[in-house]
């Protein structure tokens, strides 16, 4: 089956950047996903990518899919203490509608 | 425009019980997921509903069923309750892909 993989914590000091990272196997995707969770609450689209990408930039938001190497990455210009949160990268697999999600990468901004 | 909205809040129930959960998507949105967030457990789908129609089904046992409603609303059923069933329970919209989350109903099983 799918596996959507992530490392589980990242500490950045605010100001730097943020560099969260994503595993997929299956390259059927058509989509993969970037959603942010805050504590206690839903999950809040940040930003997707069509597989046939290979970078997207949303302001501060910088996405870069390596297809070959089903590698995802969410990079955070400028990380404030807002952006402490639980951040999860999904695909849509399979042909699948449903999303598989990754483990969630929890990300602290220390001041 | 207002997004996914979700009730109640929270629920809390004791074994054996039912649960219902509900769910209004996006307006123009015809497709409904669930998503059960556990803790250790992460983020598993669980139904997709699309033109009142359940479209897929993860791997969940019978008692985990729901439906959608002419209007889109959708609704949530859990049988049964056991233990494991406490989770925060999200429900998400799409018109062709992209999902958008709901708040999500925390479910506590005593």
């Amino acid at each position: 089956g799918e596996d959507v993989e992530q490392s589980l914590f990242l500490s950045v000091r605010e100001g730097d950047s943020s560099v969260i990272n994503c595993t997929y196997t299956d390259s059927s995707s058509t989509y993969l996903y970037w959603y942010k969770q805050e504590p206690g609450a839903g999950l809040q689209l940040l930003t997707y990518i069509f597989s046939n990408m290979d970078m997207k930039q949303d302001q501060r938001l910088t996405v870069l899919l390596n297809k070959k190497d089903k590698h995802l990455s969410l990079r955070i210009a400028d990380t404030q203490t807002g952006d402490s949160a639980i951040y999860f990268c999904a695909e849509s697999g399979n042909g699948a509608n449903n999303l598989f999600f990754g483990t969630g990468t929890r990300l602290t901004v220390i001041p | 425009e207002a997004g996914v909205t979700q009730s109640p809040t929270h629920l809390i129930k004791t074994r054996g019980q039912q649960a219902t959960l509900r769910c209004s998507p996006i307006s123009g949105h015809t497709s409904v997921y669930w998503y059960q967030q556990a803790l250790g457990l992460g983020l598993q789908f669980l139904l997709w509903y699309d033109e009142g129609e359940e479209r897929n089904r993860g791997n969940f046992p019978p008692r985990f069923s729901g439906r959608q409603f002419p209007n889109y609303s959708s609704e949530l059923n859990v049988n049964a309750l056991e233990l494991e069933d406490s989770a925060l329970y999200l429900c998400a919209s799409s018109l062709v892909a992209t999902q958008y989350f709901g708040p999500g109903t925390r479910l506590t099983v005593l």
